[in-house]
């Protein structure tokens, strides 16, 4: 599983609040990656960090932000969350060093989010 | 990236091989052919990539055709443990953030 947690793993919220998620890995790897599964619409790359405190915006970033201020812990935060952000996200690391070509993504269990 | 495209199910007997399709006719020279599978409620698993040549590991056969505009997972014995959605994914491998687009998948069901 390449030490990938994910906490909380279920978490029922109301509209309004904020909401942190927490990803953590315990194998020193410099990539990681929120994505958000919902039907019909696949995985979708939310934000991904490429180091401590770099961090960058996916495709579905609106509404999320995130931070990286350890190696091991990458936090995705919904500031307000919505109704639409009801969903499935999956933290992923990235195994490989650099910028090589061929590398591949190992994910979390998943934390699945309902927003009442 | 090229645009992918997948049967969106398929059903596959116990104890016989999947050959699951994919379509990426739009595929550049620099950009690499990756399968994932999903287990339901599970985060997705690497199974294999490839560029050109066929490939093959513990798990699955990647056969990508000569002109690359398609390829072929191959899981030589399906279990009923390998019912899941796979996802044919390509990537530029000079994209070094290493950011992969999931498609719909095909959803794979291996009955006994």
């Amino acid at each position: 599983d390449a030490g990938i947690t994910q906490s909380p793993r279920h978490k029922v919220t109301e509209t309004g609040t904020p909401v942190t998620l927490r990803c953590h890995q315990t194998e020193n790897h410099r990539y990681m990656y929120w994505y958000r599964q919902d039907p019909g619409h696949g995985l979708r790359l939310i934000h991904y960090s490429y180091g401590v405190k770099d961090t960058d915006k996916g495709e579905v970033s609106d509404g999320y932000s995130v931070s990286r201020s350890k190696t091991e812990d990458f936090l995705l935060t919904l500031e307000s969350a919505t109704s639409s952000q009801t969903s499935v996200y999956f933290c992923a690391i990235r195994m490989a060093s650099g910028g090589l070509p061929g590398d591949e993504q190992f994910f979390g269990p998943g934390t699945r989010l309902t927003v009442l | 990236d090229a645009k992918t495209t997948q049967p969106p199910s398929m059903d596959c007997a116990e104890g016989r091989a999947a050959n699951l399709p994919c379509n990426h006719s739009t595929i550049s020279g620099n950009e690499y052919v990756y399968w994932y599978r999903q287990i339901h409620s599970q985060g997705p698993q690497y199974i294999i990539h490839g560029l050109k040549n066929n490939e093959t590991n513990e798990m699955a056969s990647l056969i990508i055709t000569e002109d690359r505009k398609s390829s072929t997972l191959i899981l030589p014995h399906a279990t009923l443990r390998d019912t899941a959605v796979y996802y044919c994914i390509v990537r530029v491998s000079t994209d070094s953030w290493g950011k992969f687009q999931f498609g719909a998948g095909t959803q794979v069901v291996v009955t006994p």
